[in-house]
């Protein structure tokens, strides 16, 4: 059963053309979703925790938001270096530190 | 402050031979974990060391594989015999304490042939 799901698979932008990315979950007792960016080659990057429906959180062109049922990362003007994997996660159970991550949605920003 | 490090980046090594991956987490960071992504599939837990001792270790798929954690500090993940499954991409990460973000190293892409 898929706990977390990101869409869409593949993402491919203009520069400056703005979008968003969903993940949604069916884990109960949300303690806290994950947002990560990856890079080729490299480790996941941590960007953002949110932990309660209506919360939001920015860093620089990023916006994440998170609802009772999903997250959507808003990606504002993008830039070529936006492109990544960004991948959600959240944890497995809601006493469990272990996390469950999504599939992740690939961005693509050609100039 | 030097991040998560892992060694080594790639190895190719043939069915049933044995393979050590090695992690060496943030320092002073207790919490120590491992996942893994194979071919074409989300990345999935291992398991999770708090300083030296398996928190948590459900996620390991066999007994062929065994991690261990000397004196809290690095941290080996070894397989053996390897099987053809077993190739994908092995990423450690650690954290000062639970719930905080995780910090992954670059990982260790194991191919058995």
């Amino acid at each position: 059963e898929d706990q977390v799901t990101q869409s869409p698979e593949a993402l491919r932008l203009q520069e400056g053309e703005s979008s968003s990315l969903n993940c949604s979950y069916t884990v109960s007792g949300l303690r806290g979703l994950f947002w990560y960016r990856q890079d080729p080659g490299k480790g996941p990057e941590f960007l953002f925790t949110l932990y309660s429906a209506g919360e939001e959180k920015e860093k620089e062109r990023l916006k994440a938001t998170l609802t009772k049922k999903e997250s959507f990362l808003h990606i504002t003007a993008p830039k070529p270096e936006d492109s990544a994997t960004y991948l959600c996660a959240v944890p497995l159970h809601s006493n469990d530190y272990k996390l469950s991550f999504g599939a992740g949605t690939t961005v693509t920003v050609r100039a | 402050e030097a991040g998560v490090t892992q060694f080594p980046s790639h190895s190719v090594i043939e069915k049933g031979q044995t393979v050590t991956l090695r992690c060496d987490p943030i320092s002073g960071h207790d919490n120590l974990y491992w996942y893994r992504r194979v071919m074409g599939k989300e990345i999935k837990f291992l398991l999770h060391f708090v300083k030296e001792s398996k928190q948590d270790e459900s996620g390991m798929p066999n007994n062929r594989f065994l991690a261990e954690r000397t004196g809290g500090t690095y941290s080996t993940l070894k397989v053996q015999p390897a099987e053809l499954e077993d190739s994908g991409v092995y990423f450690c990460a650690s954290s000062p304490y639970e719930w905080a973000p995780l910090h992954f190293g670059n990982g260790t892409r194991l191919t058995v042939t």
